[in-house]
């Protein structure tokens, strides 16, 4: 079974400050985990995958993941936070190939830009 | 290409009546699966299609069903709509059945039950 933690259902920083959204996850297989950001009134859009190739994981928006299996973590990073970052973002696990249920989430991070 | 397109984009249904949910994936894309959206459970697996077969099905009742076309369109449909069954429901495409495939979302049906 997989299952998907993200800390911290709001997070809140300044614009030009660095944005830090925490994953973690459960997975009895080998993860193929996913960020996706889903702006209101949106559906949800993929801004990286990890599938094993690197464990640093470079994806749209100057968005960032680092997959690391000893902490069972897959952090989503940006450097400088711009306005236009403000949305939800869900961290997911996929339980395919492994006979599971499609894609496990998390709860989402609603992250605010101050500005 | 054209992305994922769902329709209708919002609904307003009644308790006890049945809705139906249609799904155009991304061309070339053989794989749908339907998600359902809501502030307390956030986003859950509904199931999955392929080749117009069902391959998984999350833990919901047996009043949502799905189908798949040949053309890989895909509906869903619910039955004697419940209070609780109002979320927004996405739809996602994917290439193929892989844990690697990258699942690409559509803007979601609105579907409110009063």
């Amino acid at each position: 079974a997989q299952s998907v933690t993200q800390l911290g259902s709001h997070v809140s920083v300044s614009e030009g400050a660095l944005v830090l959204l925490r994953c973690n996850y459960s997975s009895s297989v080998p993860p193929y985990l996913f960020w996706y950001v889903q702006y209101p009134n949106q559906g949800l859009q993929l801004l990286l995958k990890y599938t094993s190739a690197a464990t640093l994981v470079k994806g749209i928006n100057g968005f960032e993941a680092e997959f690391k299996k000893s902490e069972t973590s897959f952090h989503l990073t940006k450097p400088s936070a711009h306005m236009s970052d403000a949305a939800e973002y869900f961290c997911a696990v996929s339980g395919r190939g492994g006979g599971a249920d499609g894609l496990t989430f998390g709860k989402g991070t609603h992250l605010i830009i101050q500005p | 290409k054209a992305g994922v397109t769902q329709t209708p984009r919002y609904l307003i249904k009644t308790r006890g009546q049945q809705v139906t949910l249609s799904c155009s994936p991304i061309s070339g894309h053989r794989s749908v699966s339907w998600y359902q959206q809501t502030p307390g459970q956030g986003l859950q697996f509904l199931f999955e299609y392929f080749s117009e077969t069902q391959r998984n099905k999350g833990n919901f009742p047996g009043r949502f069903s799905g189908r798949q076309f040949s053309n890989s369109r895909s509906e869903m449909n619910v039955s004697t709509l419940e209070l609780g069954d109002s979320a927004l429901y996405l739809c996602a495409s994917s290439l193929d059945t892989g844990a690697q495939d990258t699942q690409y979302f559509g803007p979601g049906t609105r579907l409110t039950v009063l």
